[in-house]
């Protein structure tokens, strides 16, 4: 089956930097890969995702990245803000419920 | 729309009790899915449902029964409760078959089990 590993557990900015959290899977039939940010005690939210067949995907100032040869996707955050911190988690799907989340990041951004 | 709603919010169990964690969402969606999160291991798949009367067993299904006899309910049932059972349940909706959509979760069940 599917494994999803994500780097780092955990990740501390300062207010105004970028974050990174990266992402790789093992089953060359994912394509659909969402990130979720789950803030303390709530729901996991979609926040953006990417299709196998696209690079690239921003949304204000939040991007993923997909590199399918190498089997990595990654979330960038700039200009940080304490709203930004939470938990995150990276998604690898391959359609018909077959999604594997990865074990999260951490993030805290300090004013 | 209320989403994906799920019942109770906290619930305390001594072991060898049965109960049911409910699931409704009134968004159409034809999948369900049930999560359980503890730390440091993310969310992990317990049992799916692709639609009404479908069900399947994801990574972590012992312990669990589901059912699904409508597309709004999908309830978990906890035949025995166990310690290893405490956690967060989180239910899940999307909307099909397509992996293009994201799920949609519901607040989430915190069970402890004594």
């Amino acid at each position: 089956g599917e494994n999803v590993e994500q780097h780092p557990s955990t990740l501390s900015v300062q207010e105004g930097d970028s974050a990174v959290i990266k992402c790789t899977y093992s089953d060359s039939a994912s394509n659909y890969f969402p990130w979720y940010k789950q803030e303390l005690g709530k729901r996991p939210q979609l926040i953006i995702d990417i299709r196998s067949n696209v690079g690239e995907k921003k949304d204000q100032r939040i991007a993923v990245t997909l590199n399918k040869t190498a089997k990595h996707f990654s979330l960038h955050i700039t200009e940080t803000q304490p709203e930004d911190s939470a938990v995150y988690f990276c998604a690898a799907d391959g359609g018909y419920q077959k999604v594997t989340f990865g074990t999260g990041t951490k993030l805290q951004v300090i004013p | 729309n209320a989403g994906v709603t799920q019942t109770p919010k906290f619930q305390v169990l001594k072991t060898g009790q049965s109960m049911t964690l409910q699931c409704a969402q009134d968004m159409n969606h034809e999948y369900m899915s049930w999560y359980r999160q503890d730390p440091g291991m993310g969310l992990r798949l317990i049992h799916y449902s692709v639609g009404a009367g479908i069900t399947d067993q994801g990574e972590v299904p012992n312990g669990y029964n589901v059912s699904r006899s409508t597309t709004e309910d999908f309830p978990l049932r906890l035949l025995s409760a166990a310690p290893s059972q405490t956690s967060v349940y989180f239910c899940a909706s999307s909307p099909g078959q397509d992996p293009d959509y994201g799920y949609t979760f519901g607040s989430g069940t915190r069970l402890t089990v004594v």
